[in-house]
């Protein structure tokens, strides 16, 4: 089967930064992505990895390592419009969701 | 403008009642799935399509229906709706799940279903 771990939930304060881990069992793995959701709204696009490593976009970077079956999504100067849900998504032959980590962000 | 749009965005229904939720996309995508969002649960996968004619049960498929009988429609259909089917639901395309360039995927804005 396939299945994705993250921590339930987090919190920091504004202009912190914070990690979100994801670690992930699935097989035909092709890459990570992220996703984040606002209450009520559905879920955006953040950032994927295919290859191991740090990608950076912006305030928002993502990692992963094949390896260790393991990524993370690191947010920077933490602002309160970032406190929202975050998803982990493996890509195999399908997209398998994580439970999601809510962040909230305290002033 | 790209997007996915689903409707109704609210729904509410009697046990074993037939309803359908429509979906969809105008971005040409070949992969379509929908999901279900439960508090604690994240997304879980009902079914996903990786192209027209072709659709695959998900996580959670139980108590749901659906076609591709065109790339741009995915209609998730409840047959006879209970109560535990009370949930948001999310459709979402992308062009592809496979592969390792950057897929990404596009979501619908839910529709909240309750089942009494």
């Amino acid at each position: 089967g396939q299945s994705l771990e993250q921590p339930s939930e987090v919190t920091a304060v504004e202009g912190a930064i914070v990690q979100i881990n994801c670690t992930y069992q699935t097989s035909g793995f092709y890459g990570l992505s992220w996703y984040q959701q606002h209450d009520g709204g559905a879920p955006t696009f953040l950032s994927y990895n295919a290859l191991d490593g740090l990608e950076e976009t912006g305030r928002f970077s993502s990692f992963l390592s094949r390896s260790d079956s393991y990524g993370y999504l690191l947010l920077q100067e933490l602002q309160m419009k970032d406190s929202a849900s975050y998803f982990c998504a493996a890509h195999g032959q399908n997209f398998v969701f994580g439970p999601g980590t809510r962040l909230s962000v305290l002033p | 403008e790209a997007q996915v749009t689903q409707n109704p965005r609210y729904l509410i229904t009697v046990t074993g009642k037939k309803l359908t939720v429509t979906c969809s996309q105008n971005m040409n995508h070949e992969y379509m799935s929908w999901y279900r969002q439960d508090p604690g649960l994240g997304l879980r996968q009902i079914y996903y399509s990786m192209n027209v004619e072709v659709t695959d049960k998900g996580d959670v498929p139980e108590g749901y229906k659906v076609s591709r009988k065109e790339k741009r429609n995915f209609p998730l259909i409840l047959e006879s709706p209970s109560p535990n089917q009370t949930s948001l639901y999310f459709c979402a395309s992308s062009w592809d799940a496979t592969g390792t360039g950057q897929v990404s995927l596009h979501f619908g804005n839910g529709t909240r279903l309750t089942v009494t």
